[in-house]
């Protein structure tokens, strides 16, 4: 079975302080990553997509791939109480449509 | 801005109606788009796949006689929650891939089945 694994949290981070989340995932023909933001009562909203090895950053978000370790993490810098949310992992296996699995999110908490 | 709608946001039925949900995809046109239900403090249950022009493609322990799935066009799925009872009531979301790669979410409905 395809899985994606997250730590549920809660990841509690200062104000202005880095928080990183991490996500690890079983399929090696997977293709395609995603960062998804769950808020309280609300959708998912995507904030970050990869799809090579590497780094790739958007504004105070990056997204680091490593597919020989099977691994995908976020890093959201000065971290603001608005980024308080649940953060879900996303992997797309190539081979099934469109269809995403999803880890079981991280919560996090910043505090002021 | 939002590239997915669903209709409506909120709904309060009595049980034993039926409810109906649209999902749109606003800017693109989607051949499969998905539907999921999230309890309360819980992840998202991936319900069925809406593939346009043919059947949806239901996971497994998803009645598929209860929850009907018509994708009538490019832009439109819906989901009908037939004969709903008060363990229907959730939040409904529906997605859809956009350029066949990043998946946006609609806002979701919630149910409520009184």
């Amino acid at each position: 079975q395809k899985e994606v694994e997250q730590n549920s949290g809660p990841l509690s981070v200062p104000e202005g302080a880095i928080a990183s989340l991490n996500c690890t995932y079983s399929d090696r023909g997977s293709q395609s990553f995603f960062w998804y933001r769950q808020y309280s009562g609300k959708s998912p909203e995507l904030i970050m997509s990869i799809y090579s090895n590497g780094d790739k950053e958007d504004g105070r978000f990056t997204a680091q791939l490593n597919k020989a370790s099977q691994y995908v993490s976020l890093l959201i810098r000065d971290s603001q109480p608005s980024d308080s949310a649940t953060y879900l992992c996303a992997v797309n296996a190539g081979n099934a449509g469109n269809m995403l699995t999803f880890g079981g999110g991280t919560r996090l908490m910043v505090k002021p | 801005g939002a590239v997915v709608s669903q209709h409506p946001s909120w709904v309060i039925c009595k049980s034993g109606t039926s409810v109906k949900i649209e999902c749109r995809s606003l800017d693109f046109q989607a051949t499969t788009m998905f539907w999921y239900r999230q309890f309360p403090k819980q992840s998202l249950m991936l319900m069925a796949t809406s593939n346009e022009g043919s059947k949806a493609t239901y996971e497994q322990g998803v009645e598929k006689d209860k929850f009907l799935i018509n994708h009538a066009s490019l832009t439109l799925s819906t989901l009908t929650v037939t004969s709903a009872h008060p363990e229907d009531s959730s939040f409904y979301i529906c997605s859809a891939p956009r350029g066949g790669r990043e998946q946006y979410f609609g806002p979701g409905t919630r149910l409520t089945v009184t």
